[in-house]
């Protein structure tokens, strides 16, 4: 089984800030692990992966993610929060090489970076 | 995300009444994906596909068909047993069932009751 939990609906940051979006996960062997964005009334678009090695994944849009297997966490940074990153993030969980590729998906956080 | 075309963008569904949604895709991707997303419930895996002529059960299957007759498409049917249809739903592709590459979502269909 695997699971994604996103402890927080909602984060709230003024721009220019650092913002973090917290996610931790639960798998039964080596994990894939995704972030996404969506905006309203669009599908999600990919933002960055971890598949192996360096715990610290850049992505798109200046965001990047920190791996701890210890801690299970895969949380989402960027050091300056632009008011065009206010949108809703997932996180997902694929276990490695099984499971019919499907992933599961974290229940998503609000993020509002106010002016 | 382009490559993936989902129609209608919104769609209303009268009492009794099967739907079909439609998901058509040219990036040649092997699997395909339906998902539910409610408010606050993050997303739900209806059906899914790894090969053509082939497809199972996600999580919440029930009140739903689909069928894989071409690579390219995977329509979903949300018949009149789907209690409550209402929900975003959305269609993904992955490049191969196994392996690391993230999934590729069109822009959904709104679907509502009438």
């Amino acid at each position: 089984a695997q699971s994604v939990a996103q402890p927080e609906d909602q984060v709230n940051v003024a721009e220019g800030n650092p913002l973090t979006v917290k996610c931790t996960y639960s798998v039964s062997g080596n994990p894939y692990l995704f972030w996404y964005v969506q905006y309203p009334n669009r599908g999600l678009q990919f933002l960055l992966k971890y598949i192996t090695g360096d715990n610290l994944v850049k992505g798109s849009y200046g965001f990047e993610a920190e791996f701890n297997k210890s801690q299970t966490s895969f949380h989402l940074k960027k050091p300056s929060a632009l008011v065009s990153d206010s949108a809703l993030y997932f996180c997902a969980v694929r276990l490695f090489n099984t499971n019919a590729g499907k992933s599961t998906f974290g229940d998503g956080t609000t993020l509002t970076v106010k002016p | 995300d382009g490559g993936i075309t989902q129609s209608p963008k919104y769609l209303f569904r009268k009492e009794g009444q099967n739907v079909t949604l439609s998901c058509e895709q040219n990036l040649n991707h092997d699997a395909m994906y339906w998902y539910r997303q409610d408010p606050g419930q993050g997303l739900r895996l209806i059906y899914y596909s790894q090969i053509v002529n082939d497809f199972q059960k996600g999580d919440i299957a029930e009140g739903y068909s689909v069928s894989r007759e071409k690579k390219e498409s995977f329509p979903l049917t949300v018949t009149s047993a789907q209690k409550n249809p209402t929900a975003f739903y959305l269609c993904a592709v992955q490049s191969r069932v196994e392996g690391n590459q993230p999934q590729h979502f069109g822009d959904g269909t709104r679907l509502s009751i009438l």
